[in-house]
């Protein structure tokens, strides 16, 4: 079983389009995280969602919209697509009332590609 | 803020040689810290981690030990392995239960040669 779980695994799409990311975790974890992984493989966390409320939203443009349906889902929805929003997209989840014992799953990434 | 600097490659190595991959981090408090593998591509997989000073993880061969006075992280194998081709990440997560997220470095591609 996928434990974490991103759709679509690659996503073509052009300029001024908007689209969605989708993530499921079935770990029964609280918090839930979205990353961009940039062309040059540098890491860097979006968002953190702990029991559907939003935790942190780092410097990310409002063109992207996190939405949690419920625990074990967390969307990634971004308008007005751009050339540098080219990327692999990470989704993550984690168990955060286990303590620094935990750590964070990853998706398997959805790479994005805006033409 | 939290800062994670370890050595940019790539870092080309001969198999059966002895890998060291440098990192150190900033941040306040007590934090946990980690090593992630990414095999091209695919995703992250953990390959270790410390989450006080003095542990030692270790996996497949790979160590780090959490130096709190050096603050650093250092990855080290003894012999490695055209398998062991794959960009390095060090990482940290804060002392407070992790919803903030990791800090990441920039990664070290490591290329081993037959």
């Amino acid at each position: 079983d996928t434990a974490v779980s991103q759709t679509p695994k690659y996503l073509v799409t052009q300029m001024g389009n908007d689209k969605s990311i989708k993530c499921e975790q079935n770990l029964g974890h609280d918090t839930m995280y979205w990353y961009k992984q940039d062309s040059k493989k540098f890491l860097k966390i979006m968002f953190s969602y702990n029991n559907k409320e939003l935790i942190i939203n780092e410097t990310v443009p409002n063109r992207f919209s996190p939405k949690s349906p419920d625990k074990a889902h967390l969307n990634l929805h971004i308008n007005s697509l751009e050339l540098g929003d080219s990327a692999v997209y990470f989704c993550a989840s984690r168990d955060t009332s286990g303590g620094p014992q935990e750590t964070q799953y990853f998706g398997p990434g959805t790479r994005l590609l805006v033409l | 803020g939290n800062s994670v600097t370890q050595m940019e490659g790539p870092v080309t190595l001969s198999e059966e040689a002895f890998l060291t991959i440098n990192c150190t981090y900033t941040a306040t408090g007590y934090p946990s810290l980690f090593w992630y593998v990414q095999y091209p591509g695919e995703g992250l997989q953990l390959l270790l981690k410390a989450t006080k000073a003095d542990d030692k993880g270790s996996n497949k061969g790979f160590e780090a030990t959490y130096r709190k006075e050096t603050t650093s992280f250092h990855l080290e194998k003894g012999s490695v392995q055209v398998s062991d081709s794959a960009v390095y990440f060090c990482a940290l997560e804060n002392s407070g239960g992790g919803a903030d997220g990791l800090t990441f470095g920039k990664g070290t591609h490591l290329i081993i040669q037959p």
